[in-house]
């Protein structure tokens, strides 16, 4: 059980498109759900934080009008990288906890591999 | 903010010989998490470490939480190819809600 999806698993885009990436939970409702990115070999990097029903508390330094999270539903989370540039690049994974005893772990999903070309 | 350090960043060992990483917090935990992170993978919950002093085995893992909540650690015993990733320590301050993770050690076995 416990189990995180997510879609794209990897994304090729010009720069100044944007690029909607989804992250679910397929087996358990999840109430908070995280956004980290994280460049090779390097650690992961928190950027926002999402309630189900609630705008998204994001981390110190990173834009909020350029990473748009949306937490629709206990089951979905979606972030948009808009108007996207090379720097953006980057390794973007999500992660979900529930409720009782799926509050104190995160499930992390497969992640998505963003090359802004 | 809070702050998560681990090390060592990388680790080459013999496949057979031990293993630990150590990592520091700056502020006093109310938790910390470790996961393992296999090259091209994603990060995989291990456990969690609530109680101050706890020691936990999986194993041949064993997981430390220091008496001050400030502090953890991962031994391996008898490392196995299997081993090879990278082992974040991830800790939780009072009421955040997020976690802050430690830049991870990498662990490289040769056979």
């Amino acid at each position: 059980g416990a189990v995180v999806s997510q879609h794209p698993s990897w994304v090729i885009c010009k720069s100044g498109t944007s690029v909607k990436i989804e992250c679910r939970s397929l087996d358990f409702q999840a109430t908070t759900m995280f956004w980290y990115r994280q460049f090779p070999k390097q650690s992961l990097m928190l950027m926002a934080t999402s309630n189900e029903g609630s705008k998204a508390t994001y981390e110190q330094g990173v834009e909020k009008d350029k990473f748009l999270i949306n937490h629709a539903s206990l089951t979905l989370s979606t972030l948009t990288v808009t108007s996207a540039h090379p720097e953006d690049s980057s390794f973007y994974i999500c992660s979900a906890s529930g409720s009782g005893r799926l509050a104190d772990t995160q499930y992390f999903g497969p992640g998505t591999r963003l090359t802004v070309l | 903010g809070q702050q998560v350090m681990q090390i060592p960043q990388y680790q080459h060992v013999q496949e057979g010989e031990d293993f630990t990483t150590y990592c520091n917090s700056s502020t006093t935990l109310s938790n910390i998490q470790w996961y393992k992170q296999r090259p091209g993978g994603h990060p995989v919950f291990l456990i969690q470490l609530v109680k101050s002093g706890e020691v936990k085995k999986q194993k041949r893992l064993t997981f430390q939480f220091g008496e001050a909540k400030k502090n953890s650690s991962l031994h391996i015993t008898a490392t196995q190819t299997t081993d090879v990733g990278t082992y974040f320590c991830a800790g939780r301050g009072r009421g955040a809600d997020g976690l802050t993770f430690g830049k991870g050690t990498h662990l490289i076995i040769q056979p």
